[in-house]
């Protein structure tokens, strides 16, 4: 079982839809969670961090996570075109441990 | 200004060659990280380094040296190049505390 999984896509959703991208975790102990976005030929971009259950918002993102299922997800509101791209799921074990684990990323198109 | 900056964007070189990346941050952060991003582009961290002291080193092949002159530098040396070092290499920076990291652009490393 991989440490961090995520569905490789790609994922298509109409242009001002809500995409709903998933990532799942198997190290309970895990503390920290973080999503990146990631263009093409470009570096990872941090969009969102999470830490608590529950949901954290900002703008058009939404983080959820959910310990008890190792579970974490990132919604995109009113989906725009410039959110095509890679995003990564990335996961932290414990504070004071600064080593992360990323899945290998969801590819999302946003279809005008 | 750029945040986090890696020299240089592309690399290409013969096998058996030995080459040097170079990072630099701005953020006043105190660890910086190197990570591999291969062909599929899975991102796998290699070494971390938190006020010029070594604290990840992952399962890389000693061939790999990192050396942290400064807590705003890091480097990577590489030694004896083989094929399958090709990939892009990033550099990232975290705050005292934080857990959020903050990638440089990327070097594109190609062995031929």
């Amino acid at each position: 079982q991989k440490e961090v999984e995520q569905n490789s896509g790609p994922l298509s959703v109409p242009e001002g839809a809500i995409a709903s991208l998933n990532c799942t975790y198997s190290d309970r102990v895990s503390q920290s969670f973080f999503w990146y976005r990631q263009y093409s030929g470009k570096s990872p971009e941090l969009i969102m961090s999470i830490y608590s259950n529950g949901d954290k918002e900002d703008g058009r993102f939404t983080a959820q996570l959910n310990k008890a299922s190792q579970y974490v997800s990132l919604l995109i509101r009113d989906s725009q075109p410039s959110d095509s791209a890679t995003y990564l799921c990335a996961v932290g074990k414990d504070f004071g441990n600064e080593k992360l684990t990323f899945g290998t990323g969801t590819r999302l198109t946003i279809i005008p | 200004d750029t945040a986090v900056s890696q020299t240089p964007k592309y690399l290409v070189t013969q096998m058996g060659n030995d080459k040097s990346i170079k990072c630099e941050q701005n953020l006043g952060h105190d660890t910086m990280y190197w990570y591999k991003q291969d062909s599929k582009k899975f991102l796998k961290i290699m070494f971390s380094y938190n006020n010029k002291e070594l604290i990840i080193n992952e399962t890389v092949p000693n061939r790999f040296s990192p050396k942290s002159p400064d807590k705003a530098h890091l480097n990577l040396h590489i030694n004896s190049l083989e094929l399958g070092d090709s990939a892009v290499y990033f550099c990232a920076s975290s705050g005292q505390g934080a857990y959020e990291q903050y990638f440089g652009p990327g070097t594109r490393l190609t062995v031929t």
